[in-house]
């Protein structure tokens, strides 16, 4: 059974702080990892897709970087403001694995204003 | 283009009935899947489609049916219907051929939020 864990399960921070936080997957059979935005009453989006060891990926106040030897993803927000709260979702593409993704269970960031 | 759309949004079921959960996209993907998702546990792949008539089981497959007759339509058919089948089902599409494995991201429908009484 393949397990994609994340950490924190949840996070609270003010507004103009920057946090991160970690996924962990398997570094056997490594194909991607997909981040994932999701926020409440709506569908998860995707924020990267990563697949190089040492890939680092920005979009804006976000970024992530990912080592693939030891089975670790970052995702870096810097400046939190409360339209990035959201839960943060990790989901592992193994090599032998057509098409599936597993997911971790999320980082949810709540920002205060 | 919808992208990927999800039918009904809001369902309520007894116990022992069946029903359908309609998946459409409209963005010519070969790949569909149906995740549930349920608190403290993420997003569970139920089935996946690589491509029209080819199906296969994911982590929670039990209780669940599908099949996949067409490019666009991914339904998710519950037998019987149990109150543990309670969840927010998620269907998504990706672009992906038979043999690829391909790093294109996902794209989710809106959901459907199913209870079983």
């Amino acid at each position: 059974i393949l397990n994609v864990e994340q950490s924190p399960q949840s996070l609270h921070v003010q507004e103009g702080d920057s946090t991160n936080f970690t996924c962990s997957f398997p570094s056997s059979n490594f194909y991607a990892l997909h981040w994932y935005r999701w926020e409440t009453a709506k569908s998860p989006e995707a924020l990267f897709v990563m697949t190089l060891n040492g890939d680092e990926k920005k979009k804006g106040r976000i970024s992530a970087t990912l080592n693939t030897k030891e089975g670790y993803s970052y995702l870096y927000i810097k400046g939190s403001q409360p339209e990035d709260s959201a839960t943060y979702l990790c989901a592992f593409h193994g090599s032998g694995n057509t098409g599936k993704l597993i997911f971790g269970q999320g980082t949810t960031l709540q920002v205060k204003p | 283009n919808a992208g990927v759309t999800q039918t009904p949004k809001f369902q309520v079921l007894k116990t022992g009935q069946s029903m359908t959960l309609q998946c459409a996209q409209d963005m010519n993907h070969e790949y569909m899947s149906w995740y549930r998702q349920d608190p403290g546990m993420g997003l569970r792949l139920i089935h996946y489609s690589v491509g029209a008539g080819i199906t296969d089981q994911g982590e929670v497959p039990n209780g669940y049916n599908v099949s996949r007759s067409t490019t666009e339509d991914f339904p998710l058919r519950l037998l019987s219907a149990a109150p543990s089948q309670t969840s927010v089902y998620f269907c998504a599409s990706s672009s992906v051929g038979l043999s690829l494995f391909s790093t294109d991201t996902q794209y989710f429908g809106p959901g459907t939020r199913l209870t079983v009484l």
